[in-house]
């Protein structure tokens, strides 16, 4: 059974900062991994999704890595600024049913 | 063109009352997926339809059921509501299932609160 964890669970940094997010998945037959954002009460919205035959992706002062081998993904958000605040969910596609399995999720708070 | 909706935004209910949840895909999109993010729990796979057919269930009782229409649009029933049902349903929906990935596309959400 896939299970996805992410680290640290709630963070919270001064506006300006780089800071990284860590998700681990203990099956590494994955197709890909997603990385979405939550704001409070929302819907998701898709922020980056790397192939399994992929390494990393980037948009725009967002970039994601992949080590399947390791079951690891870190998503890196460059100078972070108070719009940034939201829950950010890592999600693993194993081909299985079609479903998708989501971390626990990690609170970011960005402030002034 | 328009994203994934999903009517009503909020839904207040009893205990041992019907919840009905209505789903409507990107246009072109035949598969349709449905989570439940309660609190404390995290987001769970609930349901997948596509062209009309279950194709896949989560680890939910039976009185959590649907069905997709021909226009693949979707609803999403729970019978005898529990406390515990309270959660933000989610729907989402892809091109035709495939064993290898099809971008799912998640609508805002239907909060259901059970008193």
């Amino acid at each position: 059974k896939q299970e996805v964890t992410q680290i640290p669970a709630a963070l919270s940094v001064p506006e300006g900062e780089n800071l990284v997010l860590n998700c681990s998945f203990t099956d590494s037959a994955i197709y890909n991994l997603q990385w979405f954002r939550q704001d409070p009460g929302k819907g998701l919205t898709s922020l980056l999704l790397i192939q399994s035959s992929q390494r990393e992706q980037t948009s725009g002062r967002l970039n994601a890595s992949l080590d399947k081998s390791s079951g690891r993904s870190t998503l890196y958000i460059a100078a972070s600024q108070p719009g940034d605040s939201a829950t950010y969910l890592c999600a693993v596609f194993t081909g299985g049913g079609n479903k998708l399995t989501f971390g626990t999720g990690t609170q970011l708070k960005v402030e002034l | 063109e328009a994203g994934v909706t999903q009517s009503p935004t909020h839904l207040i209910k009893t205990r041992g009352q019907q919840a009905t949840l209505r789903c409507s895909p990107i246009s072109g999109h035949t598969s349709v997926y449905w989570y439940q993010q309660a609190l404390g729990l995290g987001l769970q796979f609930l349901l997948w339809y596509d062209e009309g057919e279950e194709r896949n269930r989560g680890n939910f009782p039976p009185r959590f059921s649907g069905r997709q229409f021909p226009n693949y649009s979707s609803e999403l029933n729970v019978n005898a509501l529990e406390l515990e049902d309270s959660a933000l349903y989610l729907c989402a929906s892809s091109l035709e299932g495939a064993r290898t990935y099809n971008e799912q596309f998640f609508g805002p959400g239907t909060r259901l609160t059970v008193l």
